[in-house]
């Protein structure tokens, strides 16, 4: 079962274009939501995060779009650069009791020069 | 600051070989998490360990996997009796606090496991 959905698999913009990347969850105990962005080869990083008593944190040309009551939330990299390009997961965490991060399956993004 | 270090990068075994995987984690980090990552797959909790101690193995197959982080030395993720559907990236991470409020993990590079 997976806990967190995400979509698009896999995501080509041009440069300076807007990415989009979409997750939703069910379990309504999940209380802290983090990016992670990975380069071939490497591990994930954290990139931002939220928690469900904000709907957006922005962070330089990355944002967080938070929707509690559609349990959905949203990745937005805007002016697109080629170096964005990677493979983005959204996770998420029941926070306290609980030390496991569920992460979806990623969408690779290819930002063309 | 070293970031967290994973042993071997690569590693290549035949069927019912053992492959043995490690993980320094970052300096002051006490929390240590092994994830597995498959092809086309998002990462996949397998285990929670501070010093000495399993915290949580619920993500672990229940046979043939183990993992140990003694008092010295670094974090041991043991796979006996390798299978094909063992090869897989395995990922180390390491936290200074509990991930489960921060969400914050630092992630090693990988050990990617080829069963042949």
């Amino acid at each position: 079962q997976q806990q967190v959905k995400q979509s698009p698999q896999s995501l080509i913009v041009q440069k300076g274009g807007i990415s989009i990347i979409n997750c939703a969850y069910e379990n309504t105990a999940f209380d802290y939501f983090p990016w992670y962005q990975q380069f071939p080869g490497k591990g994930p990083a954290l990139l931002i995060a939220i928690r469900p008593d904000v709907s957006e944190k922005k962070e330089g040309r990355f944002t967080i779009s938070f929707n509690k009551s559609a349990k959905q939330f949203s990745l937005h990299i805007m002016d697109s650069q080629p170096g964005d390009s990677a493979t983005y997961f959204c996770a998420a965490t029941e926070g306290r009791g609980s030390e496991k991060l569920v992460f979806g399956k990623g969408t690779k993004l290819t930002v063309n020069p | 600051n070293a970031g967290v270090m994973q042993n071997p990068r690569h590693l290549v075994r035949r069927r019912g070989q053992e492959a043995r995987l490690r993980c320094s984690p970052m300096k002051g980090h006490s929390h240590v998490y092994w994830y597995r990552q498959l092809p086309e797959e998002g990462l996949k909790f397998m285990v929670y360990l501070q010093k000495e101690n399993i915290i949580d193995e619920s993500g672990m197959p229940k046979e043939r996997f183990s993992a140990e982080f003694p008092k010295e030395g670094p974090s041991i993720l043991r796979i006996q009796q390798v299978v094909r559907g063992d090869s897989a990236a395995y990922f180390c991470a390491s936290s200074p606090r509990l991930a489960g409020v921060t969400g914050e993990l630092f992630f090693g590079e990988g050990s990617r496991l080829t069963v042949l």
